[in-house]
């Protein structure tokens, strides 16, 4: 089937720092992926959705310039969480949906789980 | 947004036994699907269903879909403890290019 990473799985930082987390396609072009968010035991929400070659359609409540999100490639999309705060501390997963399969079942990456200190 | 509900929130069964999730949705859906998390891990898909489909199986799952009362059930039957994990269920509204509203999750835990 088809294969999402994510990159880097851990990721710890100072407050006021920025953090850049990678999501890639790896046998398939996606020319969307999505974005979501996990609080400890706590569903998934999503985010954002993010086009390549163009802006990302962000979730009501979801603040664009804190989560910054670029899909550079058809098989690259990234996330950064500009200005860190100890709230932020989450579990981000992104997804793709292989258009080539003609379903609607999306691929998960395995995960980030970002920690703020 | 809409948000799923699953029942039970937490469920623990003697392995061997069958398990039945259940899951409540608010909007009109193109498909739901069902997911697995194993703790602290990414998503695996384990079954989609179609608005217009009705019941479909797949190995030791079942899944059901009433669209008049805005609701789904999975089945996974003959419990293994590899079976522990989070379920997911998930409503997709419209085509391909929307992302997933997720429900609030049911923890299965098989006790061998």
């Amino acid at each position: 089937g088809a294969v999402v990473s994510q990159h880097p799985s851990r990721v710890i930082c100072k407050s006021g720092t920025s953090v850049k987390i990678e999501c890639r396609s790896l046998d398939f072009q996606a020319t969307t992926m999505f974005w979501y968010r996990q609080f400890p035991k706590q569903s998934l929400m999503l985010m954002a959705t993010s086009n390549e070659g163009s802006k990302a359609t962000y979730e009501q409540g979801v603040e664009k310039d804190k989560f910054l999100i670029n899909h550079a490639s058809l098989t690259l999309s990234t996330l950064t969480v500009t200005s860190a705060h100890p709230e932020d501390s989450s579990f981000y997963i992104c997804s793709a949906r292989d258009p080539g399969q003609g379903s609607y079942e999306q691929y998960f990456g395995p995960g980030t789980r970002l920690t703020v200190t | 947004s809409q948000q799923g509900e699953e029942d039970p929130q937490a469920l623990s069964i003697q392995e061997g036994e069958n398990a039945t999730m259940n899951c409540s949705y608010k909007t009109s859906i193109n498909n739901l699907q069902w997911y697995r998390q194993n703790s602290g891990r990414g998503l695996v898909h384990l079954i989609l269903i179609r608005s217009n489909e009705r019941e479909k199986h797949s190995g030791r799952l079942r899944v059901t879909l009433d669209t008049s009362k805005k609701s789904s059930s999975l089945l996974i039957t003959a419990s293994r403890a590899a079976d522990t994990a989070s379920y997911f269920c998930a409503t997709m509204e419209g085509g391909g290019a929307d992302g997933l509203t997720f429900g609030k999750g049911t923890h299965l835990i098989i006790q061998p």
